[in-house]
């Protein structure tokens, strides 16, 4: 069956350090993969979307990047702050007709300061 | 521009009963989307509409409809409620449907509990 997996329910680091968030995903061929932020008791906010011919994107701090060989896609943040803690959603959309997403099990970054 | 609305934000209901929940996306946009979030089985796809029409349909018993109307606003209904539907259901609305634009944005949810 089809799966998408996070690598921790939990990742804490130090403030100042590159959080880097794992997400791998089984009988998939996605098209497009997409990050995103939850807060607690608000809505995932979009962040960055890479498609399956591009290796990486970047915007700011956040790089993505998606390796259809291993069937994985690693989300970095860099010199991260506290502010970044929150829960972060990797999503699939397997083609480009449609705007279902498939969602990852989210991974809970906490930055200590 | 104004983000998009759900309303209402909590409700309380009693097994058997039925609940609409309703959804206005961003002006302009489309597509709407429905999402269950729930700590067991975290988001999972109900349904998605552009202009009217269903486009996709998760995997959810048929008491889990919804439908769209002409100005893009979204309405789900859950009937006979049962415990297991207490959750956050989540709205998306996006500019269109599929393509490389296919960003969504989500409103803040309607918190349901089914007592």
């Amino acid at each position: 069956s089809q799966k998408i997996e996070q690598n921790s329910e939990a990742l804490n680091i130090q403030e100042g350090k590159t959080a880097t968030l794992t997400c791998n995903y089984t009988n998939y061929s996605p098209a497009y993969l997409q990050w995103y932020r939850q807060d607690p008791g608000r809505g995932p906010v979009f962040l960055l979307l890479i498609r399956e011919n591009e290796k990486e994107k970047r915007k700011e701090r956040l790089k993505v990047t998606f390796d259809t060989t291993l069937k994985q896609s690693l989300f970095h943040i860099t010199a991260s702050q506290p502010a970044d803690s929150a829960t972060y959603l990797c999503a699939f959309s397997l083609n480009g007709a449609t705007n279902k997403l498939i969602f990852g099990t989210g991974t809970l970054l906490a930055v200590q300061p | 521009k104004a983000g998009v609305t759900q309303t209402p934000r909590y409700l309380i209901k009693t097994r058997g009963q039925q609940v609409t929940l309703s959804c206005s996306p961003i002006s302009g946009h489309r597509s709407v989307s429905w999402y269950q979030q729930t700590p067991g089985q975290g988001l999972q796809f109900l349904f998605e509409y552009f202009s009217e029409t269903q486009r996709n349909k998760g995997n959810f018993p048929g008491r889990f409809s919804g439908r769209q109307f002409s100005n893009s606003r979204s309405e789900m209904n859950v009937s006979t409620l049962e415990l297991g539907d207490s959750a956050l259901y989540l709205c998306a609305s996006s500019f269109r449907t599929g393509g490389s634009n296919t960003e969504a944005f989500f409103g803040q949810g309607t918190r349901l509990t089914v007592v």
